[in-house]
């Protein structure tokens, strides 16, 4: 089955733990992405990625890194998280690199840090 | 960068009545205008798109229409069902520039039977 695998689901954690959130996508997408989930915002972009070891800066990087040494595999790390990052993140992969295919979104992993 | 808004922020429905999101972007070079639907607890998930080259597209229920002159796209719903109600976020990017697809701030659509 076609999918995009992110973990943990839920998540509690305090200020400054370092955490990482995983994807996985099995569809042999090049193009991979992170959003974060809040009331009234929408969903916005934290980083892409277009293709192995190619990653850029969405529209709110800060406190986040990201890395793409597989294909399939692309984490999101918080070195030192703080409330204002807890949100429901979204992990997501497209066929397409040019900005005009469908996205695959993963389930989401909600944060709270406390 | 690209900004997308979107209007209204809530909207409640009758059952069989139509629905009409709205959504302007500020980039007029953006040229790929998607629409997601995420229900409750759920993952976004595409429904439709439509490209700058094309002024309306339709999908049984669901329409979408964009006017470039204006930098507005718009989705209208007709015959609203209950399984219509759901959190719908359009969106607007620019094929260019590396698939950085921008989102609206997302409707919480509510059909009542």
């Amino acid at each position: 089955e076609a999918q995009v695998t992110q973990n943990p689901r839920y998540l509690i954690t305090v200020t400054g733990k370092k955490l990482t959130v995983t994807c996985s996508q099995n569809m042999n997408h090049e193009y991979m992405s992170w959003y974060r989930q809040d009331p009234g915002l929408g969903l916005r972009q934290i980083y892409y990625s277009m293709n192995v070891e190619v990653t850029d800066k969405g529209d709110v990087p800060e406190g986040y890194k990201v890395s793409r040494k597989e294909k399939r595999n692309f984490p999101l790390i918080l070195e030192s998280p703080s409330p204002n990052q807890t949100s429901l993140y979204f992990c997501a992969s497209s066929f397409s690199s040019g900005g005009t295919g469908e996205l695959f979104f993963g389930e989401g992993s909600r944060l709270t840090v406390l | 960068g690209e900004n997308v808004e979107q209007h209204p922020s809530t909207l409640s429905v009758q059952e069989g009545d139509s629905a009409v999101i709205k959504c302007t972007y500020s980039d007029s070079a953006s040229n790929y205008f998607p629409w997601y639907k995420q229900e409750l607890g759920k993952r976004p998930q595409l429904i439709i798109d439509i490209r700058s080259n094309v002024g309306e597209k339709k999908d049984q229920r669901i329409a979408v229409t964009l006017n470039k002159t204006a930098k507005h796209f718009s989705l209208h719903i007709t015959e609203t069902q209950p399984e219509d109600s759901a959190v719908y976020f359009c969106a607007a990017s620019i094929s260019a520039a590396g698939n950085k697809l921008t989102f609206g701030g997302g409707t919480r659509v509510l059909v009542k039977p």
